[in-house]
């Protein structure tokens, strides 16, 4: 158990529907990421906050978004849903970049939240 | 130019047998963290280790141990005694100096053959 914690495990929506999946990152990290896995693919990273404020954007569609909340829980909105979007979405959380050696600082991997559009 | 590569789409290696996944990584950044994730069929990512860009010697975790070459610029991971539990997609990463961003390969799938 990584300690990062991922809801819902499964989802299933209709395409122009949306959805929101939501993280708590391990106690202690100020950092949060949201990667998207899609079938046979590797990670591609979306957007990384830090205590509440985005600090990296990746590849992520501007149907999707995503916030930082004060207790530093995260969740990931995606709209408009197409076909294309199902995959699985992970969360993952570090200690935050500024806290001496984070270059030497692993992310820790929720479970992730399977989503599937029909 | 890719940050990390992975060039191994596919790996086989007989139980028992040691395997060495390749991965090589682009960075101009002096310090820098190096890390290799374990997916298996179940879908979690779970951490196996890291190797520090200063680090004088290769890290080594149980039967994990990275094979650090950094003039190469590669931090290849090599599984000793395989089992049958291994067989998994392998994801190698890089974090930058105080980067707020981890640059993840496209994976290596291992299959270990009993």
């Amino acid at each position: 158990d990584s300690g990062v914690t991922q809801t819902p495990k499964h989802l299933i929506t209709a395409t122009g529907q949306r959805v929101t999946l939501r993280c708590s990152p391990r106690s202690g990290d100020l950092s949060v990421y949201w990667y998207q896995q899609s079938l046979d693919q590797g990670l591609q990273f979306l957007i990384h906050y830090y205590n509440g404020e985005e600090r990296a954007k990746g590849n992520i569609l501007e149907r999707f978004s995503a916030q930082q909340f004060p207790d530093l829980h995260s969740e990931l909105n995606l709209s408009s849903l197409e076909l294309g979007d199902s995959a699985l979405y992970f969360c993952a959380s570090s200690v935050s970049p500024s806290s001496g050696r984070a270059a030497y600082n692993e992310q820790f991997f929720g479970p992730g939240t399977r989503l599937t559009v029909l | 130019a890719q940050k990390i590569t992975q060039t191994q789409p596919g790996m086989f290696v007989q139980e028992k047998e040691a395997v060495t996944l390749d991965c090589t990584y682009d960075t101009s950044d002096p310090s820098y963290g190096l890390f290799w994730y374990k997916q298996p069929s179940s879908g979690e990512m779970i951490f196996l280790i890291y190797q520090g860009s200063y680090d004088q010697q290769n890290a080594t975790e149980g039967r994990y141990s990275l094979n650090f070459q950094k003039a190469r610029k590669s931090a290849n991971l090599v599984i000793s005694a395989s089992q049958l539990g291994d067989s998994a997609m392998y994801f190698c990463a890089m974090r930058e100096g105080f980067g707020n961003q981890f640059y993840f390969g496209t994976g290596t799938s291992l299959t270990v053959i009993p």
